[in-house]
Parts: structure tokens; C-alpha cells; sequence
């Protein structure tokens, strides 16, 4: 079965770049059907989309993110990353990576996410 | 973008009882609405998608209904493990941007 798993560093300064990687195991980011994506959660609170990337490159993203996110996808190593910059404390949150289904567009599996702080 | 509002945002029950909570889109979706778990520490876990359909190993007491606006996620014979977790919906009808709901916390009388 798929499984995700998030990684990168949990401590970003202000103003820098988040960089955070969602390494695939168990099926191949180049499967046809299927997108990959990124969601956030704020410390207590609900769920954000942030973007989520098909395999042969294209993206979509959450409006208020786009001019600072990119999100790429790297077939060779079955990975796909998340670069966010000149983050601020508004960017502290859970990050999680999940699997988006093309049609129906539900988020499944998700990994179990990574807790980034952005904090001098 | 469209909005989805959960009600309530907090429901208190016992083992056993029957709960149901509530999910409206600002504008129709058809049945394009899924439901998620998420427990403390843990990463969402998806239930039920379609509006109605039932995720492979979800137990067959939660079961989701709607189309249009208004959905619901019914949860029969609550579980011990049904509790202390928030209940999210999420709509996939536009994906510019996917939206969820704020959750819902179910805890325990």
C-alpha cells in the first residue's frame, strides 16, 4: 500500500524558505490518477490546501500562497517537495503530504505530517 | 471559493449513541463531498468519499448522505474510539481551491 512521509527541517527563520520533501513508497509518483499534494493545519485549527502537482509537472495552487509556493516533483526519486518563501509566523503550522484522487479528488493516504515553527 | 460550514462545531455523547453531523456548501456540490477522521497526533484519515461511499476498512457504522448543499455523517453505536477526534468534510466539486469544513470535535459525556 502507498505510504507518504514527510520530511525537512522543523525550525525556519523569518523571511527565509520552508523546504519540506514527501518521499513515496508502496506506488510511483508517475502513476497516472493521481495527484500530489500538500495541506497545512495551523496549531488547533482546521485544514488548508495549500497545492498539490501531477506528475508531469503541472501545478495548482492555493491563491493566497501561489506568489511565494512552488511545489515540484522529482519522478527518479518518487518524491515531491514544497518550497514556501519569506515565511512569517502565519506559516507555523503541521505540514502534511497526501495523495489527491483525480474525479473524485479525495485526499488518500496522508503522510503523518511534520511540525514546522518559523521562529528567530 | 466555496465555503463549507460544519455543525455542530462540538458534540458530546456516549458509547453506544447515534450522532450526526452536519456539512453545507455556500453554493451546490452535487456529491462531491468527503469525510475525514483526524485523532490527536494523527494525520486526517479519509471515511467516506462521494458524499456516501465508504472508504475500504472504515467500519460500516459511519455512513454519509447528501448531495446539493447539505451532507451529513452519521456515526451509529458510537465507539471508545469514535471519541476525543474531530470530523472533517471537505468539498472536491471546485479544486480552485479544495475547501474543508472546520471540523467538528466529538467527545465523550
Amino acid at each position: 500500500q502507498v505510504q507518504l512521509q514527510e520530511s525537512g527541517p522543523g525550525l525556519v527563520k523569518p523571511s527565509q524558505t520552508l523546504s519540506l520533501t514527501c518521499s513515496v513508497s508502496g506506488g510511483s509518483v508517475s502513476s497516472d490518477g493521481y495527484y500530489w499534494s500538500w495541506i497545512r493545519q495551523h496549531p488547533g485549527r482546521g485544514l488548508e490546501w495549500i497545492g498539490y502537482i501531477y506528475y508531469n509537472g503541472i501545478t495548482y495552487y492555493n491563491a493566497p500562497l501561489k506568489s511565494r509556493l512552488s511545489i515540484s516533483v522529482d519522478t527518479s526519486k518518487n518524491q515531491f517537495s514544497l518550497t514556501l518563501r519569506s515565511v512569517t509566523a502565519a506559516d507555523t503550522a503541521m505540514y502534511y503530504c497526501a495523495r489527491l484522487i483525480n474525479w473524485d479528488y479525495y485526499f488518500d493516504p496522508w503522510g503523518q505530517g511534520t511540525l514546522v515553527t518559523v521562529s528567530s | 471559493d466555496i465555503q463549507m460550514t460544519q455543525s455542530p462545531s462540538s458534540l458530546s455523547a456516549s458509547v453506544g449513541d447515534r450522532v450526526t453531523i452536519t456539512c453545507r456548501a455556500s453554493q451546490s456540490i452535487r456529491n462531491y463531498l468527503n469525510w475525514y477522521q483526524q485523532k490527536p497526533g494523527n494525520a486526517p484519515k479519509l471515511l467516506i468519499y462521494g458524499a456516501s461511499t465508504l472508504q475500504s476498512g472504515v467500519p460500516s457504522r459511519f455512513t454519509g448522505s447528501g448531495s446539493g448543499t447539505d451532507f451529513t455523517l452519521t456515526i451509529s453505536s458510537l465507539q471508545p474510539e469514535d471519541f476525543a477526534t474531530y470530523y472533517y468534510c471537505q468539498q472536491s466539486f471546485s479544486t480552485l481551491p479544495i475547501t474543508f469544513g472546520q471540523g467538528t470535535r466529538l467527545e465523550l459525556k
